[in-house]
């Protein structure tokens, strides 16, 4: 079935860094855009960033321009985030989400995986 | 990239027909159309059930509907359920080519 399963969450000091991992199958990874969206405790959904089918194209959030980078594998169907300089503020479960290509909406999303930032 | 603007919560009886409204601006819910809106049931991963403002993905129940005038997108739940009880969130696309969520509406079934 279609799925998605994120790992590579954990705890991390202010400053460090930490790369998130988004396994897919079920589904043609190659031709789908993806996203990463977070939530931290108690608050709502915060889109974080969009890679397109290929690669070739990537938006992030202004509060994590310059800090994460989208990446994708295609070979491996496999989604990264590379988060740089981690901050309190980036605390939150961490959610990959698959494009409803050609559509827009996210249409399938993994369970997530928790960062915590903390010293 | 400010969030769109949802009540922080709608209550209703079940049977009874609720609306949740998403307003945002020219540059996402006005500009395109690019709405969609997630369930999210406590401790759980979030749902599409609306996608491009009107649409319903496969097994989502008819009872949910999409609409939008200017600016502002919203999200009919008719004949509420116990089970229609969770956190609603719209999203949309933005001139930036990026996406923006709304700040989330708490729908209680009373």
């Amino acid at each position: 079935q279609v799925q998605l399963v994120e790992s590579g969450g954990g705890v991390v000091q202010p400053g460090r860094s930490l790369r998130l991992s988004c396994a897919a199958s079920g589904f043609t990874f190659s031709s789908c855009g993806m996203h990463w969206v977070r939530q931290a405790p108690g608050k709502g959904l915060e889109w974080v960033a969009v890679i397109s089918y290929d690669g070739s194209d990537r938006y992030y959030a202004d509060s994590v321009k310059g800090r994460f980078t989208i990446s994708r594998d295609n070979s491996k169907n496999t989604l990264y985030l590379r988060m740089n300089s981690l901050r309190a503020e980036d605390t939150a479960v961490y959610y990959c989400a698959k494009d409803l290509s050609p559509h827009h909406g996210m249409d399938v999303w993994g369970q997530g995986t928790t960062v915590t930032v903390s010293s | 990239q400010s969030a769109l603007t949802q009540p922080a919560s709608v209550s209703g009886s079940p049977g009874q027909s609720i609306t949740i409204s998403c307003t945002g601006t020219s540059s996402d819910v006005g500009g395109y159309n690019y709405v969609s809106w997630y369930q999210q049931h406590p401790g759980k991963a979030p749902k599409l059930m609306i996608y491009e403002v009107s649409n319903r993905p496969s097994g989502v129940s008819n009872r949910f509907s999409g609409s939008k005038s200017g600016n502002t997108a919203s999200l009919t739940i008719s004949g509420l359920q116990a089970e229609d009880e969770a956190d609603y969130y719209c999203s949309s696309y933005t001139s930036s080519s990026t996406r923006v969520f709304g700040t989330g509406t708490k729908v209680t079934v009373l």
